[in-house]
């Protein structure tokens, strides 16, 4: 079974830019959950999609958003690039009625210059 | 406000020798605890869960060790390899369809 796949692997952009990144879950996973890494704040959940519709949000600005298509497919989107948001951005998929079970992409590492 | 706190940060040991994480969480809510353990350039990898109604689990090398009372676990790695050399992370979730929140991390190195 193919794990979750991310794309692209590497960004960079420049402040004030918008960005992109999506997300191919497990086959059969119909969760996906974003999260940031980085090395100062570790691991901060983003938000989580279910079957389209988000469910559930962590603690970052509007300029953060995501969505859902319905092959389970995710896209995360970032405007208005400043450079704090530079780190590696990493989706995780959970197959229904697993206890929270989360398997995790690659990432995408964004670089905001 | 960290909810989980992971210690130490980085850690040093000898090839054969026995490798020991520990976390320490705040809300009582908590009932899931996973390890991940993270290479460079890789995300993070479930390596071994517990749910509170055990106090230990073990899987091959690596066993987590489960104190309710004291709202703490650990991870143990037996016989520490120096393919073992990683990040690892806790974390903890509630029941139903909750984030994971994560420990910070402790960075593993096994020399020979």
């Amino acid at each position: 079974k193919a794990g979750v796949t991310q794309t692209p692997r590497y960004l960079i952009k420049t402040r004030g830019q918008q960005v992109t990144l999506s997300c191919s879950p497990i086959s059969g996973h119909r969760s996906v959950s974003w999260y940031q890494q980085t090395p100062g704040q570790g691991l901060q959940f983003l938000f989580e999609y279910f079957s389209e519709t988000q469910r559930n949000k962590g603690n970052f600005p509007g300029r953060f958003s995501g969505r859902q298509f319905s092959n389970s497919r995710s896209e995360m989107n970032v405007s208005t690039l400043e450079l704090g948001d530079s780190a590696l951005y990493l989706c995780a998929s959970k197959r229904d009625g697993s206890y929270n079970e989360q398997f995790f992409g690659p990432g995408t590492r964004l670089t905001v210059l | 406000q960290q909810q989980v706190k992971q210690s130490p940060q980085s850690l040093i040991v000898q090839k054969g020798g026995i490798s020991i994480i520990n976390c320490a969480y705040e809300n009582t809510a908590f009932d899931y605890f996973p390890w991940y353990q993270q290479f460079p350039g890789k995300g993070p990898a479930l390596l071994i869960a517990i749910r509170p109604d055990v106090s230990e689990k073990k899987e091959g090398r690596f066993t987590i060790s489960f104190n309710k009372s004291a709202k703490q676990f650990s991870l143990h790695i037996m016989d520490s390899q120096p393919g073992d050399s990683a990040t690892y992370f806790c974390a903890a979730s509630m029941s139903g369809n909750t984030p994971l929140v994560f420990g910070k991390g402790t960075r593993l190195s096994v020399i020979a």
